[in-house]
């Protein structure tokens, strides 16, 4: 399966501090993303990263990956309580299209 | 919002039941995706249209029959669920399936009971 895996499963936080969710791999890629889920709504995309870039930031997000290692990891930084959501990491495994999603990682941000 | 929407939000169904869902994009997009999402488990992928035309499907039992009269319209047909059909139903779209590196625009899902 190409399947991603988040890790942690779960993960409480002070507001303020940083977050940091991995997600692994099984098969080639052309890119991963990072999505948020806020509980029972839709996706919302944050972050694409390509095959060939090691790093990525987008306001306080910070992905990396490493395809040698099959991972990738989303650091959140400063979290506020709005950060509160379930982050899932996607694979296209090659098609460009047809994303496989983890189970996700729930972070939760305690004022 | 996203620029993707769903109706109904909320359905509640019994077995014998006939209902529809309904997505629609504002985003001038020409593909557009269904997912399924269930407690405890991964998104799953059920079908994709891109440019009206199917070009996925998951595996999917014909109990639901996906509908895509244009690119900005999706619908999922659904008859004689079972209770373990009961989960999240996902709409996406995205610019479309080749060229690569397509994010996908989520709406906010319609949480579906069979009863």
């Amino acid at each position: 399966s190409q399947q991603g895996e988040e890790d942690p499963q779960a993960l409480s936080i002070q507001e303020g501090e940083n977050a940091t969710m991995n997600c692994s791999y099984k098969t080639s890629i052309n890119n991963l993303q990072w999505y948020r889920q806020n509980s029972g709504r839709g996706l919302v995309h944050l972050i694409l990263i390509r095959s060939n870039e090691r790093e990525k930031h987008s306001g306080r997000l910070r992905v990396t990956l490493d395809t040698s290692k099959k991972s990738s990891s989303l650091l959140i930084t400063a979290s506020r309580a709005a950060d509160t959501a379930s982050y899932f990491c996607a694979t296209d495994g090659g098609s460009n299209y047809k994303l496989t999603f983890g189970k996700g990682t729930l972070l939760t941000v305690n004022p | 919002e996203t620029g993707v929407t769903q109706t109904p939000r909320h359905l509640v169904m019994g077995m014998t039941n006939k209902k529809s869902l309904k997505c629609e994009q504002h985003l001038g997009h020409n593909a557009m995706y269904w997912y399924k999402q269930s407690a405890k488990k991964p998104l799953e992928l059920m079908f994709v249209y891109n440019f009206k035309e199917q070009t996925e499907n998951n595996s999917v039992p014909s109990r639901f029959s996906p509908e895509c009269p244009n690119s900005s319209h999706l619908f999922l047909h659904l008859h004689t669920l079972q209770p373990e059909d009961s989960a999240l139903y996902l709409c996406a779209s995205s610019q479309d399936t080749g060229g690569g590196y397509n994010e996908q625009f989520f709406g906010p899902g319609t949480r579906l009971t069979v009863l």
